[in-house]
């Protein structure tokens, strides 16, 4: 089974701006969370989609948002870039069998400039 | 609210030998999971060993086994026969039953030498 592909793997964007990452789960599973890695907050939960619908959120602002499409891809989008958004953005992939395991991406290198 | 410490920001272990990294963890919770995961210098995430909070039996996986003692919130992780390629961020995780939401630690940077 191929793993989680998580695009584009690198991304270079200014203050101000948005962005939209992209997740494609294992196939078969229907769940997806998302995460921020910085050196100075370490890893935070974002938010989790299974079968279209948010079921968690973290503790981030709305300019942080996502979605799950029908073929259990999922998208995040940030608005209005800030600096303090730079940071490595990871992906998992959940097998929904009870057990909260998760298969993470290679992640996405933002840097906000 | 649910925290996870992992107080040793850095250590480092001759190849061979054995090491343990230590993971605490604060919950009123009853029912969770309990992981380590590895980030080698590539940047994926790889599950290391899980643990439900339900089994007293701790986990064994090859050279990985964790000490889990419910009672102490504590969850350390023992890395046996080390070798090179065990060089990584360790992270441990806690998740409620019923949720795919982790509560991380801070990592801990373990290099092996040879």
């Amino acid at each position: 089974k191929a793993g989680v592909t998580q695009t584009p793997r690198y991304l270079i964007k200014t203050r101000g701006q948005q962005v939209t990452l992209s997740c494609s789960p294992i196939s078969g599973h229907r769940s997806v969370s998302w995460y921020q890695q910085t050196p100075g907050q370490g890893l935070q939960f974002l938010f989790e989609y299974f079968s279209e619908t948010q079921r968690n959120k973290g503790n981030f602002p709305g300019r942080f948002s996502g979605r799950q499409f029908s073929n259990s891809r999922s998208e995040m989008n940030v608005s209005t870039l800030e600096l303090g958004d730079s940071a490595l953005y990871l992906c998992a992939s959940i097998q929904d069998r009870g057990n909260n395991e998760q298969f993470f991406g290679p992640g996405t290198r933002l840097t906000v400039l | 609210a649910q925290t996870v410490t992992q107080s040793q920001p850095e250590m480092s272990v001759q190849e061979a030998e054995t090491v343990t990294l230590s993971c605490t963890y604060d919950t009123s919770e009853n029912n969770y999971y309990l992981f380590w995961y590895k980030q080698p210098p590539s940047r994926q995430m790889i599950l290391v060993i899980r643990q439900e909070a339900y089994k007293q039996q701790n986990a064994t996986e090859n050279r990985f086994s964790v000490n889990f003692q419910k009672a102490a919130k504590s969850f350390s992780l023992k890395i046996s026969d080390s070798q090179l390629g065990d060089t990584a961020m360790y992270f441990c995780a806690w998740s409620p039953s019923g949720t795919y939401k982790y509560i991380f630690g801070t990592g801990t940077r373990l290099k092996v030498l040879a």
